[in-house]
Formats: structure tokens, sequence, C-alpha cells
């Protein structure tokens, strides 16, 4: 069976620290890969999207990026966090040839 | 411009009853659509899913149905439990790619009282 894995679970931050967020799944391969962000009260906004190793798709102009360095890897990054960071970090697989998409536990980030 | 509406932010059901619960969509080319249901500090599960091909889907307690004239999709829950009690989100996509370009609703917070 496919599991996906967050980390760190939570996270708090001063403005303008760098951030790294990881993203693994496990039992699967060639999984799409995505970055949302849930801020409070809010749905959930797409980041990034990744079909590929080394593929990315931008969604949101910010100062938040994205890596894919191996097919079940996912990375979220900032250089320099601002306090609109804070929020609810998702992160999901999808099978290529499949719309449901499956969700880790999320990762909650303050910024302060 | 919100493409994907939930308009109300939360529901009161009692257990036993029928939950509706409603989303709509403002762009008409979305053809693909799903429920995800999400307990606090958890990620969002997959609950159900519907093409535009279709107007009605079934699984077990949860029916979900499209009016696409109306722009318009409803999941029932049918009989509600006090475990259904979470956050259900809406996603809309148009069809390509699978749905890499998904849009969530803001979600509405269903709560069965016993």
């Amino acid at each position: 069976s496919q599991t996906i894995h967050q980390w760190p679970a939570t996270l708090v931050q001063p403005v303008g620290s760098p951030l790294s967020l990881e993203c693994t799944v496990e039992g699967t391969s060639n999984p799409n890969l995505y970055w949302y962000r849930q801020a409070a009260g809010r749905g959930l906004q797409l980041l990034f999207y990744s079909v590929g190793i080394g593929q990315i798709s931008s969604e949101v102009p910010q100062n938040l990026s994205a890596s894919r360095p191996q097919d079940r890897q996912f990375i979220l990054s900032s250089k320099k966090l601002l306090l609109s960071d804070s929020g609810f970090y998702l992160c999901a697989w999808q099978r290529q040839t499949r719309y449901e998409q499956y969700f880790g536990p999320g990762t909650r980030l303050t910024v302060t | 411009d919100q493409q994907v509406k939930q308009n109300s932010p939360s529901l009161s059901v009692q257990e036993g009853r029928i939950s509706i619960l409603n989303c709509d969509y403002t762009n008409s080319m979305f053809d693909y659509f799903l429920w995800y249901k999400k307990y606090p500090a958890e990620g969002p599960t997959f609950l159900i899913s519907i093409s535009s091909i279709k107007d009605k889907n079934e699984d077990g307690r949860f029916t979900v149905f499209l009016n696409k004239s109306a722009k318009h999709l409803s999941l029932h829950i049918v009989p509600s439990q006090p475990g259904d009690s979470a956050v259900y989100f809406c996603a809309a996509s148009v069809g390509r790619n699978y749905g890499q370009n998904f849009v969530f609703g803001p979600g509405t917070r269903l709560s069965v009282l016993p």
C-alpha cells in the first residue's frame, strides 16, 4: 500500500529565517506530487506540482520554491520566511492516470 | 475570484438524518469534481468523485449529485454519523492532465450531533 510522509508536523520559525519541508511517498512510482497551503479558515491553495523529477510547476507567485530531487521526494523551501507564510502545508500524491489525490498529515507552520 | 464556492461555512445535523453539503462553481470548463473530508490537524481524505458525463455517483452512505446547467454539486450523507463531523471540501478540475489544476472550495464544517 502507499503511504505519504511529511515532516516536521509543526514548526515555529522567525520572520526572515529559511524553510525546508519534506514530503516522501512510498509504495508507488512516478507519482504526481503537490504542495498546498491552507490558511486559517480558507480552502486549499495549490502552490506547486510536479509530474517528474526536476519538473516543477508553480501556481502562485511567492517567496517559496519547490524541488523534486528524487522520484518520490518533494521539498518546499524558502530563503526568507514572511509572516504571511504561516499556515498548514499539505503534500499530496496522485497516480498519473487518476484524479484522486492523497494527502499527507500536513505541517503547521507559524512564522513569528 | 472564487471559482469554487461553498457558501455554507458550517452545518449541523442530527445523527441518523441526512447531511447535504453544497458546492457551486463558475467555470463551465470544469468537468471533474471531487469531495474530500478533513479532520483537524490531518490531511484531507478522498471521499467520492463525479465526472461531468454523469449526474450522480454513489458510494455507500455518500452520494454526489451534479447539476451542470446550474453549475452546482451536492454531497448527501445518509444516515449521518458523529464520525462524519469534519470539514468537507469540494474540488473541481478541467479534465486534461488528470486534475493538476484542481481548485478547492473553502470548505463546510459539518457537525453531526448525537
